[in-house]
C-alpha cells in the first residue's frame, strides 16, 4: 500500500511552458484534492474531486486545470507556467473528504520552479 | 469561511520540555473540526491531532494534547516530553463538518534543542 505518491518531486519550467503534476493514490479514496504552499504561508486549496468525474475549485484555481477520469488518479495542469506558480504543489486523499468522517492523507509533494 | 492565527512564527524547546503551540481561528460553521499538521524538514504533511468541536473533553495523543476554548476560538498544542523529532513546521487547520477544504494557518515553527 503505497498511500499517495505524487511524481516528479522537483521540476524548473521556463514561463509559459506546459506541465502535468501527477497525483495517484491506491486506498481506494474518493476525495482527491492539490494544495499549494508558499513561503512562510500555510496550504491553499487549488483543486479537489469527490469522485471520477467530479471536480470542483477551491480557494486558488486560476492557472490550473484538473480532471478525474479513474479513482486513483488526479493530474494537475499547467497550461503556461507563470513565476507566480513556482511554489510547493501537496495531493491530498481521503475516504470522503468530509471532515467529519476522514482524515486527509497527503504525498511527498513536488516541489515547482517557474524561471 | 474560516480564517486562523497562528502567533508564533518560531519557537525553541530543549529536549524532553514541554512546549505549548497556539492557534486562534474565527469560522461561521456551527459544526466544524480542528487539526493539527506536523511538516518535518522532509516536507510530508503528519496529521498530529484532531478535535471535534462539540466534544467538551480535549483530544490527547500519546505526548501531545490540546487545549481546546471554544468560547474564545482557541485551539493550543502541547507536546510533553518534546524529542528531536518534534523539530518540524506545526500548522493549525479548522475545517467546517460537511466542508471539503482545510484552512491552514501560516505554521509555527519547532526547534527541539538537544
Amino acid at each position: 500500500n503505497a498511500g499517495v505518491t505524487q511524481t516528479p518531486k522537483f521540476q524548473v519550467l521556463k514561463t509559459g511552458q506546459s506541465m502535468t503534476l501527477q497525483c495517484a493514490q491506491d486506498m481506494n479514496h474518493e476525495y482527491m484534492s492539490w494544495y499549494r504552499q508558499d513561503p512562510g504561508m500555510g496550504l491553499r486549496l487549488i483543486h479537489y474531486s469527490v469522485g471520477a468525474g467530479i471536480t470542483d475549485q477551491g480557494e486558488v484555481p486560476n492557472g490550473y486545470n484538473v480532471s478525474r477520469s479513474t479513482t486513483e488518479d488526479f493530474p494537475l495542469r499547467l497550461l503556461s507556467a507563470a513565476p507566480s506558480q513556482t511554489s510547493v504543489y501537496f495531493c491530498a486523499s481521503s475516504k470522503t473528504g468530509k471532515s467529519s468522517t476522514d482524515t486527509q492523507y497527503f504525498g511527498p509533494g513536488t516541489r515547482l520552479t517557474v524561471l | 469561511a474560516q480564517t486562523v492565527t497562528q502567533s508564533q512564527p518560531e519557537m525553541s524547546v530543549q529536549e524532553a520540555e514541554t512546549v505549548t503551540l497556539s492557534c486562534t481561528y474565527d469560522t461561521s460553521e456551527s459544526n466544524y473540526y480542528l487539526f493539527w499538521y506536523k511538516q518535518p524538514p522532509s516536507r510530508q504533511m503528519i496529521l498530529v491531532i484532531r478535535q471535534e468541536a462539540y466534544k467538551q473533553q480535549n483530544a490527547t495523543e500519546n505526548r501531545f494534547s490540546v487545549n481546546f476554548q471554544k468560547a474564545a476560538k482557541s485551539f493550543s498544542l502541547k507536546i510533553s516530553d518534546s524529542q528531536l523529532g518534534d523539530t518540524a513546521m506545526y500548522f493549525c487547520a479548522p475545517s467546517g463538518a460537511g466542508s471539503y477544504q482545510l484552512t491552514f494557518g501560516k505554521g509555527t515553527k519547532l526547534s527541539v534543542i538537544p
